[in-house]
């Protein structure tokens, strides 16, 4: 089954812990991008990347760092989590074509709380 | 300044009760408008990808246009099963989704 999974669903931290949130798809995509959900903000990019080892800032990167060292995986790191980065994250994949944009298939979510 | 913008906010119909979302946009150099479908707690699920103004695509009871301004999303004779919100989302370049806030939509029996 064609599918992008996210490790841990929920998580439940502390202010400075530093943490590392899982992203995976299984579809062979060259694209993959974090987003962060808040409630009347809608959702909004964090980082994407192209492909491997090419990754780029999106609209709200501030106290994250990814890295794509493999084709299948994208990991979103925390290095000191504060509260305001609570939120419900997303990691999407989509491929890449030259003549405009694809679909973005999204993960199920981490509910991430930092107290 | 919001480059995509939705409306109404949050919307009830009753079952069967037809009625369209909007989403405006105001970003050059589109290439690509995508709808989702968001249940709660979930991720958002692919429903339809425009291209170019005038173009039209179908699914079950939706049915997604767009212009040149604008799209919508028509939902016909919906179910209490199509409540959800419904995602609008711009690419511009070939990477960059930017999502509007999204419609919040109930269907009552």
């Amino acid at each position: 089954e064609a599918q992008v999974t996210q490790n841990p669903r929920y998580l439940i931290t502390v202010t400075g812990k530093k943490l590392t949130v899982t992203c995976s798809q299984n579809m062979n995509h060259e694209y993959m991008s974090w987003y962060r959900q808040d409630p009347g903000l809608g959702l909004r990019q964090i980082y994407y990347s192209m492909n491997v080892e090419v990754t780029d800032k999106g609209d709200v990167p501030e106290g994250y760092k990814v890295s794509r060292k493999e084709k299948r995986n994208f990991p979103l790191i925390l290095e000191s989590p504060s509260p305001n980065q609570t939120s419900l994250y997303f990691c999407a994949s989509s491929t890449r074509t030259s003549g405009g944009g694809n679909e973005q298939f999204f993960g199920p979510g981490t509910r991430l709380t930092v107290l | 300044e919001d480059q995509v913008t939705q409306s109404p906010e949050a919307l009830r119909l009753q079952e069967g009760e037809s009625s369209s979302l909007n989403c405006s946009y105001t970003v050059s150099g589109l290439r690509g408008l995508f709808w989702y479908r968001q249940d709660p707690g979930k991720g958002p699920e692919f429903l339809f990808t425009l291209y170019s103004a005038g173009e039209e695509k179908e699914k079950e009871r939706l049915k997604a246009t767009l212009t040149k301004k604008e799209s919508f999303l028509h939902i016909t004779a919906p179910k209490p099963e199509d409540s959800a919100t419904y995602l609008c989302a711009v690419m511009q370049g070939y990477s960059t989704l930017t999502f509007g806030k999204g419609t919040m939509l109930l269907v009552s029996p």
